[in-house]
């Protein structure tokens, strides 16, 4: 069974910043894309970036870029997201999730990681 | 970028009634060369993360009921639930895969008990 399992809750203050994990389970860690999205409370979810596992290679969304850093450690198999310069509307759950095996869309997906950016 | 729009933001079913959510994408999602529509349905559930339903716009995932159907091609596409069950309320979102990256989301639709 694949299984995407995120790191905990994190409760950060403006300026600060944030690194989430995602380990990954289930299947070859390296064959996959791993992509991380963004949804605030309410909101729909917003692409952040990818990663290839098999050689580092990224992708950031415009919206991120110069804030956002996604990694990937293939000796563990685990994906890492970095936001830097947190402010308020950086408050939402993240999610990690896999490019499907059999297309260009989402799945799995991690449970994802709540974190608040609050003074 | 491709945009995504949904409607309505929210509707409310009676059980066993049909619902209905449109996606409208701002450039056409066909692939002709191999006739197909790149696009996703989702379903979240509070607290959970989304869950493909529908990929290439029609195609069931497997163990996702049959009363979830996906159609549509080019810039309109339609999820219809045949017959809502309580279990299907939750909040639904149509993707776009077409012309990456980025990936693009719908704002999504809440669909209700009436």
């Amino acid at each position: 069974e694949v299984q995407m399992v995120q790191s905990g809750a994190e409760v950060k203050k403006p300026g600060a910043t944030v690194k989430i994990s995602c380990k990954v389970s289930g299947y070859i860690f390296t064959d996959y894309y791993l992509h991380w999205v963004q949804q605030a409370p309410g909101r729909g979810p917003v692409w952040m970036g990818l990663v290839d596992p098999e050689d580092g290679k990224t992708e950031y969304a415009e919206k991120f870029q110069g804030r956002v850093t996604i990694t990937a450690d293939s000796s563990t198999d685990t994906a890492y997201l970095e936001l830097t310069s947190l402010r308020s509307e950086d408050t939402a759950v993240y999610f990690c999730t896999a490019q499907s095996t059999k297309g260009n869309w989402f799945d799995p997906w991690g449970q994802g990681t709540l974190v608040t950016v609050s003074s | 970028d491709i945009v995504m729009t949904q409607s309505p933001d929210s509707l409310a079913v009676s059980l066993g009634e049909r619902a209905s959510i449109s996606c409208k994408s701002s450039q056409s999602l066909l692939y002709s060369s191999i006739n197909k529509n790149y696009l996703a349905w989702y379903q979240q559930k509070p607290g959970q993360p989304p869950k493909v339903l529908i990929y290439w716009a029609s195609t069931r995932e497997s163990g996702v009921p049959d009363r979830f159907s996906g159609s549509g091609s080019g810039t309109d596409f339609t999820l219809t639930i045949s017959s809502l069950q309580a279990e299907d309320v939750a909040v639904y979102y149509c993707q776009q895969y077409y012309s990456t990256p980025p990936w693009t989301f719908g704002q999504g639709t809440k669909v209700e008990i009436k």
